[in-house]
């Protein structure tokens, strides 16, 4: 099945400590993107890539790093530098400008 | 920043009824309108989108208008029912010489009586 996948699906951070959150598709797409969702609110881009090895803040990136060393693979890093990281994190991909985009199913992560 | 403005944020519709779904832009080189529909503990997933060249588009029981010299476009859900329960984000998005990227509205909670 074509799709996109992230995991883990639950994570929990303590105070101090940075976490990565995987994000990998198997559709064959160019672009990705990380958004954050918090109760209330819409999706808020936090970085996004056109290209592998290339990438670009979103509107929230303070806090955040990515990498995109492959195609397939675009992991997201929470960085202790990130005050308030308790949220929804959704991950995303397309195959060019105007066109669907696809999410996986979500990492909820919650500091503890 | 650009901006998608979403209203309301909340909606409760009677089985059968019509639900509507507002949303206003400011930036006019926006160039695609997609409308997603997210459950809870779910990634959103599209469900209708439509580009500026063309007034209204219709799916099934989905429409979108869009007025574009209003900067506005609407979702209608025709014959509402309790499966479309759920949260609908609209979106809008252009090309920019780093790529595109999708602006999202607030989102709207919509409850669907039986």
């Amino acid at each position: 099945d074509g799709g996109i996948t992230q995991s883990p699906k639950y994570l929990f951070r303590k105070e101090g400590q940075n976490v990565t959150l995987s994000c990998e598709q198997n559709l064959n797409h160019d672009a990705m993107y990380w958004y954050r969702q918090d109760p209330g609110q819409g999706l808020r881009l936090i970085y996004y890539s056109q290209i592998v090895n290339d990438f670009q803040k979103g509107d929230i990136a303070e806090g955040y790093s990515v990498s995109r060393e492959k195609k397939e693979s675009f992991p997201l890093t929470v960085t202790s530098a990130q005050k308030n990281p308790t949220a929804f994190y959704l991950c995303a991909s397309s195959s060019g400008v105007g066109t669907e985009a696809f999410f996986g199913q979500g990492t909820r992560l919650t500091v503890v | 920043q650009q901006q998608v403005k979403q209203s309301p944020q909340s909606l409760i519709v009677q089985k059968g009824g019509i639900s509507i779904i507002n949303c206003a832009y400011e930036n006019t080189a926006f160039d695609y309108f997609p409308w997603y529909q997210q459950f809870p503990g779910k990634g959103p997933a599209l469900l209708i989108a439509i580009r500026p060249d063309v007034s209204e588009k219709k799916e099934g029981r989905f429409t979108i208008s869009f007025n574009k010299s209003a900067k506005q476009f609407s979702l209608h859900i025709m014959d509402s029912q309790p499966g479309d329960s759920a949260t609908y984000f609209c979106a809008a998005s252009m090309r920019e010489t780093s790529g595109s990227r999708l602006t999202f509205g607030e989102g709207t909670q919509l409850t669907v009586n039986p």
